[in-house]
């Protein structure tokens, strides 16, 4: 089946600083990914489409300097929250799609 | 029984028992659906899906129900076990979207053993 990992699968930091996380596809190449959050006992919240060697798509309400989508190859999208606040700690995980949607494990974001 | 939470409704059933999760989606023109399931601290998993041209479909010890009348999913577990438990969260997928995925819910299963 369709593997995909996400790195780290948690992390903790302080507020101000910069938090980089990779969604890999490992047996198939993915030109579409996406980025969804979760807060605890509540559903998941697409955040944005990730699509290798262009811009990503961003729903609506979701800051895009805030969340910068870097797709650079086929097997690789990485989320970076800037900036992080404690308001920005979630569960964040990724998709990519082969046939459908196949998810990560999720990253579990803390903020201090 | 069910019952509603802050966030998420429940479903208690026993061991052995059926257990029938409801969703209603919001978007007519979608024309997929999936139920994932995700335990807890994990990724959602894959269950079972259906296209809007089926009314039913079954895997094993699940099925899926569509009824697009009244825009609502149905995921029915036979014979439920403690493994079982966890969140279940349907999905549509809109019609021409890139195949970008909109998140019911969620109810969270517990099975009594």
């Amino acid at each position: 089946g369709a593997v995909v990992s996400q790195h780290p699968s948690w992390v903790i930091c302080k507020s101000g600083t910069s938090v980089k996380i990779e969604c890999r596809s490992l047996d198939f190449q993915a030109t579409t990914m996406f980025w969804y959050r979760q807060f605890p006992k509540q559903s998941l919240m697409l955040m944005a489409t990730s699509n290798e060697g262009s811009k990503a798509t961003y729903e609506q309400g979701v800051e895009k300097d805030k969340f910068l989508i870097n797709h650079a190859s086929l097997t690789l999208s990485t989320l970076t929250v800037t900036s992080a606040h404690p308001e920005d700690s979630s569960f964040y995980i990724c998709s990519a799609i082969r046939g459908g949607q196949f998810f990560g494990p999720g990253t579990r974001l803390t903020v201090l | 029984g069910e019952s509603v939470g802050l966030h998420l409704p429940t479903l208690s059933v026993q061991e052995g028992d059926n257990s029938i999760i409801n969703c209603a989606y919001s978007n007519s023109a979608s024309d997929y659906f999936i139920w994932y399931k995700q335990e807890s601290g994990k990724g959602p998993q894959f269950i079972i899906d259906i296209r809007s041209n089926m009314d039913k479909r079954q895997g094993q010890r699940v099925t899926v129900l569509l009824n697009k009348t009244v825009k609502h999913l149905s995921l029915q577990i036979a014979a439920t076990q403690p493994g079982d438990s966890a969140v279940y969260f349907c999905a549509e997928s809109p019609y021409n979207q890139g195949g970008k995925l909109i998140f019911g819910q969620g109810t969270e299963l517990s099975v009594k053993p």
